[in-house]
């Protein structure tokens, strides 16, 4: 059955602090990695990643993925408090190179103190 | 539209009663899915659509639940005879037939109380 494990399940700083979020996968026919920052209810897209080793930057917001040891991290670094939110990061199972169904993990809630 | 438009944006059903739940894509997008967001739970797949044609179906939980798009643009999901577990947030995504390095675009999604 494939999986997708995030961790830490929650996360409290205050801002300016630098935080590592996880993503573990276990799946078949992989594609690609999808990060998604959630704060009311539409997820919205951050990164895309199918390359080990190349880091995707977006700001403060950087990732990068590791296909040999199924994992990804998501890194932010000079936390704001509008960077609260749950990221969940999913794994694209390829129906063919254009689309493909995403299984997802159970996310990892960000809380930011001022 | 410029984004992916869902409705009702809240819906509360009793248990037994027949929902219907619409999604609009955004103009021009070939792919369609739904998803189910359990209360502190990541989105679970339901169904795939690429234009008119249901390719996958593989996550409808039971056969209370049908999807549809006619006409390859607007989808329709609907539950018949609700209950209580299907109470959740129902999240609609599309993206074009080319779309890159770029993840899907959700809709805000219907949230789903069955009493």
């Amino acid at each position: 059955e494939d999986k997708v494990v995030q961790s830490p399940l929650s996360l409290v700083v205050h801002e300016g602090d630098t935080v590592t979020l996880n993503c573990s996968y276990e799946v078949t026919n992989f594609r690609s990695l999808l990060w998604y920052k959630q704060e009311k209810k539409a997820p919205t897209f951050l990164f895309m990643l199918t390359s080990s080793g190349i880091e995707k930057k977006s700001g403060r917001l950087s990732s990068i993925l590791d296909k040999k040891e199924l994992f990804s991290i998501l890194n932010i670094t000079a936390t704001q408090t509008g960077d609260s939110a749950i990221y969940l990061c999913a794994v694209d199972i390829g129906y063919n190179t254009n689309a493909g169904k995403s299984t997802f993990g159970d996310g990892t809630t960000l809380t930011v103190k001022p | 539209g410029a984004g992916v438009s869902q409705s009702p944006r809240y819906k509360v059903a009793k248990r037994g009663q027949d929902v219907a739940l619409r999604c609009d894509p955004i103009s021009g997008h070939v792919s369609l899915f739904w998803y189910q967001q359990a209360l502190g739970q990541g989105p679970e797949f339901l169904t795939y659509f690429q234009n008119e044609a249901q390719l996958d179906k593989s996550g409808l939980p039971s056969d209370r639940f049908f999807a549809e798009r006619p006409e390859g643009s607007v989808s329709t999901l609907k539950i018949q005879r609700t209950q209580q577990e299907d109470s959740a947030v129902y999240l609609c995504a599309s993206s074009p037939w080319d779309r890159g390095y770029y993840g899907y675009t959700f809709g805000s999604g219907t949230r789903l109380t069955v009493v």
